[in-house]
This record gives C-alpha cells, structure tokens and sequence, in this order.
C-alpha cells in the first residue's frame, strides 16, 4: 500500500528550539510538496522540488525555514530557529512529473501531516 | 495569489441531498483537481479535470469546468453522513505550483 510517511506525526516544542519535519515519498515518486494548514491561511504550499532539486521555495520564510532532500526517498523541512506563529500542520506530498512537463499532470498524495505547536 | 476560492465556506445538508460546491480560480489554468480532507488527516484526491475538459464523473462525483469564467463546481449525489468533510479545489498553473482553495466545510447529517 503505497503512501507518503511523515514523521513526527505530532511535536511540541518551545521557542527558539529547531524543529525538522520528515518525509518519505511514494517510491517512483519525482516530485514532492511541502504545505502548511492553518485556520487563518489555509493551505500553504511552502516549496517543492522535481527530481531532489527545489524549483520554488517562494513561499517559505528563508531566514528559518529550509527544505532539501538528501536522497530521493527523503525530504526534509527544518525550522531554525522556530517561533509560535509557526504552530500548524505541514504537510508533504509526492507526485510524478512525466518525462517533458515541469509538473505532475496527475493526482498528488499527501502524508497525514506534522502537527507543530510551538509554545 | 493565484489562489483558487471555495464558495460556501460551509454547507449542511441531509443524508440524501445533493451537495454542490464551488471554485473561482484567478488565471489560466492546465486542471483542476478536488480533493477531500477528513479532520485531523491529509488531503485525499477525488478528481481531476482538464482545461479543454468541460465535464467529468466519478462515481456520485460530478464535476464541471468553465474555463471562460474560470470557476469549477464538484456535485457530490446522493449524499451519505461519511461525506462529511473539507473539501479543496487545486489548480495547476503553468505547470508549476499546486494552489489550493480555501475549502468548503460539508456536513451531512444523518
């Protein structure tokens, strides 16, 4: 059963403290997402990258928050250092970019997220 | 933002109705995808529809694109308590970035 595995599932830390969120995706899998979910903002998405490199993290704070992916079954986001406006769900998806496109053409599957609270 | 914008942000219905959902989206598009969120857990895809595509079904899902107004609808038929959910438009912008909606909170009730 072919799913995107995100740990921790739930974290609690204090301010000031780095936090890195983990993901495995779908194996075959060329491209992955991460998003963050509040109430206010909704669905974020932060950054993504197609075959382990990032083609756009413009949508995530630079000065904490960093994404890679040092291997192609593993995705990091880090936040260092973390503050409480971070507290929200991040979640990871991973999808297939055909050979020819910039961009999965088909369904993305996502992880059950990363509840964060940041106290 | 390109942004795609849900429309109710909530809708209750009866077990049995049929349930009709929104989405106005802001530029070209390649598709358009639904998916559904239960809460407490990630987004589940449900459909994908493409930009010369006009209709398309999946089982009690029905889903129209209008291209011309840029706005989308996902028709859920015969509504069962299990529906109960958030349910996102996506849209795929020059083959680059994944935009989500702000969502429609959907509640059947038994």
């Amino acid at each position: 059963d072919a799913r995107v595995t995100q740990t921790p599932r739930h974290k609690v830390t204090e301010m000031g403290q780095e936090v890195t969120m983990r993901c495995q995706p779908i194996l075959g899998h060329n491209t992955v997402f991460w998003y963050r979910q509040t109430m206010m903002q909704g669905l974020e998405l932060l950054a993504y990258f197609r075959n382990r490199a990032p083609l756009d993290d413009s949508g995530m704070p630079k000065d904490r928050f960093s994404a890679e992916m040092p291997d192609a079954t593993l995705a990091t986001l880090k936040i260092q250092p973390s503050e409480p406006r971070d507290s929200a769900v991040y979640f990871c998806a991973s999808g297939l970019t055909p050979d020819g496109l910039e961009f999965p053409n088909t369904e993305a599957f996502f992880g059950q997220g990363t509840r964060l609270t940041v106290v | 933002s390109q942004q795609g914008e849900e429309d109710p942000q909530a809708l209750s219905i009866q077990e049995g109705e049929n349930a009709t959902m929104n989405c106005s989206y802001k530029t070209s598009i390649n598709n358009l995808q639904w998916y559904r969120q239960n809460s407490g857990r990630g987004l589940v895809h449900l459909i994908l529809i493409r930009s010369n595509e006009r209709e398309k079904h999946s089982g009690r899902l029905r889903v129209t694109l209008d291209t011309s107004k840029k706005s989308s609808s996902l028709l859920i038929t015969a509504s069962r308590a299990a529906d109960t959910a958030s349910y996102f438009c996506a849209t795929g912008f020059r083959g680059h970035q994944f935009y989500f909606g702000t969502g429609t909170s959907l509640t059947v009730i038994p």
